[in-house]
């Protein structure tokens, strides 16, 4: 296996463009989560699957976002009407059975809005 | 909210330094403790998983400890060398889902 692997890794867009981003995880990894992280933060956590359900959504999480994972393999996170303040870079990470279980990142998809 | 924090924010040394800095977490309902490395351009990667309080484990010429009843964990870093630069971050699952929380993570440059 490569690794988790994210598309795009950069992506320009203007503020009110709805904007798409994909993740390939780990292909053995039931868990899948979504984070954002920001200059001087650390990752923060956004929403996760477990296979393909989605079981938790961080209040971070506007009604502007929603991530699927259809059958529990890739997963894509969109992000509607962007605004400036959604400007980050969107991790994803599988891993097998928390809390034990190290997470696995991907290189992330650096957004910029305009 | 949980707090999981970690100091220094930045830290400079010269390569040949030894170093550490420290994660602070919660010390009730502990499950485990787990600490990354972020090179600039590259994925975060996993460093080590702490379990145990009293935990202490070794990868080369790092190393970190585990306080679950006061709440920390420490990391070490012998003789740094400039490739050790990167921001380590330490992650602490908490509640039924064991979601992780972030720290800030400790920003840290081996000067050659």
């Amino acid at each position: 296996d490569t690794g988790v692997s994210q598309n795009p890794r950069h992506k320009i867009t203007k503020r009110g463009q709805n904007v798409t981003f994909r993740c390939d995880p780990i292909s053995e990894h039931n868990r899948l989560y979504w984070y954002r992280q920001t200059l001087g933060q650390g990752p923060e956590f956004l929403t996760y699957f477990q296979n393909e359900a989605q079981l938790e959504k961080s209040r971070l999480l506007s009604d502007r976002f929603s991530a699927e994972r259809p059958k529990g393999s890739f997963s894509t996170l969109e992000i509607q009407r962007t605004e400036q303040g959604d400007s980050a870079m969107y991790l994803c990470a599988s891993s097998l059975a928390p809390p034990v279980a190290e997470q696995y990142f991907g290189p992330g998809t650096r957004l910029t809005v305009t | 909210i949980l707090n999981v924090e970690q100091s220094p924010q930045s830290l400079h040394v010269q390569e040949g330094d030894s170093t550490n800095f420290t994660c602070s977490f919660p010390s009730s309902n502990f499950y485990a403790l787990h600490w990354y490395r972020w090179e600039t351009a590259k994925s975060p990667e996993a460093l080590f998983v702490m379990t145990l309080n009293g935990d202490e484990k070794k990868k080369g010429r790092i190393s970190a400890t585990l306080n679950t009843k006061e709440g920390y964990s420490y990391l070490y870093i012998k003789g740094s060398q400039p490739e050790d630069s990167a921001t380590y971050l330490c992650a602490y699952p908490s509640g039924g889902s064991y979601i992780p929380t972030f720290g800030r993570g400790t920003s840290l440059i081996v000067h050659p």
